[in-house]
């Protein structure tokens, strides 16, 4: 069983579109989070949540919001894409002191 | 911004231990070290972390300087499958408000 999953694997659009990620883990951890990792390979946060509550919001445009129908899962949604938005985006979770588990990732490309 | 210091590039011999520097002199009292990689085109794997102990894993060990501004990752039979850039990263203890920021990261080249 893969502990976090992100969902598509790949993804390709054109500028102006809406789309969603999403992530599910399987680990029983409390927060989740999304990070980006632009083509300079530069790994940012983008937000976490803790118990389906928003904690960290790192200063990321409007157009995208997260959602966490519960805490096994951490969507994103994307509205109106840019083509600055193309990235890897990956998902992970955490509990207690044991590190960070990361997806796959999911490369978005706008086109 | 990143808190630590590492070197952008490293190389080792397939089977020789890979000792991987970080330099993080501003450290608190209260942050661990932390330390990932990430293999191309896979997400960041946790390695291992310690606060002010030596620490040791089945995929490495963490060796903190007394005065814990600095540590080193040590590799012990490096394999070519180690090839990735290597990240370390202090954090606070674990919170919900806890988060990694990475920085340039270490790109570690095995060769055969």
């Amino acid at each position: 069983d893969t502990a976090v999953s992100q969902t598509p694997k790949y993804l390709v659009t054109q500028m102006g579109n809406d789309k969603s990620i999403k992530c599910e883990q399987n680990l029983g951890h409390d927060t989740m989070y999304w990070y980006k990792q632009d083509s300079k390979k530069f790994l940012k946060i983008m937000f976490s949540y803790n118990n389906k509550e928003l904690i960290i919001n790192e200063t990321v445009p409007n157009r995208f919001s997260p959602k966490s129908p519960d805490k096994a899962h951490l969507n994103l949604h994307i509205n109106s894409l840019e083509l600055g938005d193309s990235a890897v985006y990956f998902c992970a979770s955490s509990q207690d002191l044991g590190g960070y588990t990361f997806g796959s990732g999911t490369r978005l490309t706008v086109v | 911004d990143a808190k630590t210091t590492q070197p952008p590039s490293m190389d080792c011999a397939e089977g020789r231990a890979a000792n991987l520097p970080c330099n993080h002199s501003t450290i608190s009292g209260n942050e661990y070290v932390y330390w990932y990689r990430q293999i191309h085109s896979q997400g960041p794997q946790y390695i291992i972390h310690g606060l002010k102990n030596n620490e040791t894993n089945e995929m490495a060990s963490l060796i903190i300087t007394e005065d814990r501004k600095s540590s080193t990752l040590i590799l012990p039979h490096a394999t070519l499958r180690d090839t990735a850039v290597y990240y370390c990263i202090v954090m606070e203890g674990y919170s919900s408000a806890s988060k990694i920021i990475f920085g340039s990261g270490t790109r570690l080249s095995i060769r055969p």
